[in-house]
């Protein structure tokens, strides 16, 4: 069975600009969680998508919002990238809220 | 506020000891908690599931102990490999605000040496 895969690995963009991540659950995982995990800062919770809908998100600015597709899968996009964006990007899957969770192995987005 | 700590920070130890990790959290009324393991620019990988009506859950050489009265949980590791140098992460589930949310500790850093 397929593992949580993210795409891209990593992702060089400009101050100012647009990103985008990608997330594929494990199949028959409906609930998709991301996490950012910045230098020195530990993981920190973004946001839980469950059933196409965002159900509640973490400490951070309208600039980072998302999606959750009819097939589970789900975006994370970045607007107006900062410097400080520049973190291990990591999305998570389980089958429904609060059980086990399984971890991609990341998006690196580096902000020059 | 959950917040969540993890000692010691950093760990060093000789091939085959037996070792213990400790995680602690403020918030008692907790789903469950999980560990994880974490090797550089890796993404984590899922060691164990305790769920809050549990006192304990095995996988192999990984014990997990959990006691939410006390707001405490500690990772065993028997017989310590090289293969087993990772940063040990501890995360918990709680309701409220933080309803979906794994809340996680800052790590463990693990060094076995042959």
């Amino acid at each position: 069975e397929a593992g949580v895969t993210q795409s891209p690995t990593h992702l060089i963009k400009t101050r100012g600009q647009q990103a985008t991540l990608r997330c594929s659950p494990i199949s028959g995982h409906t609930s998709v969680y991301w996490y950012q995990q910045a230098l020195g800062l530990g993981l920190q919770f973004l946001l839980w998508y469950d059933e196409g809908e965002e159900r509640n998100r973490g400490n951070f600015p309208p600039r980072f919002s998302g999606r959750q597709f009819p097939n589970y899968s789900s975006e994370l996009n970045v607007n107006a990238l900062e410097l400080e964006d520049s973190a291990l990007y990591l999305c998570a899957s389980s089958r429904q809220v609060n059980t086990e969770a399984f971890f991609g192995q990341g998006t690196r987005l580096t902000v020059v | 506020k959950q917040e969540v700590t993890q000692i010691p920070a950093a760990l060093s130890v000789p091939e085959g000891e037996n070792l213990v990790l400790n995680c602690s959290f403020t918030d008692s009324a907790i789903y469950n908690l999980q560990w994880f393991r974490q090797d550089p620019g890796k993404g984590l990988t899922s060691l164990l599931l305790i769920q809050s009506s549990q006192r304990e859950q095995t996988s192999g050489r990984l014990n997990a102990s959990l006691d939410k009265s006390s707001g405490r949980s500690t990772l065993y590791i028997a017989a310590s490999q090289p293969g087993d140098s990772a940063t040990y992460l501890c995360a918990v589930r709680a309701g409220g605000t933080s309803y979906g949310k794994l809340t996680f500790g800052q790590g463990t850093i693990l060094t076995v040496h042959p």
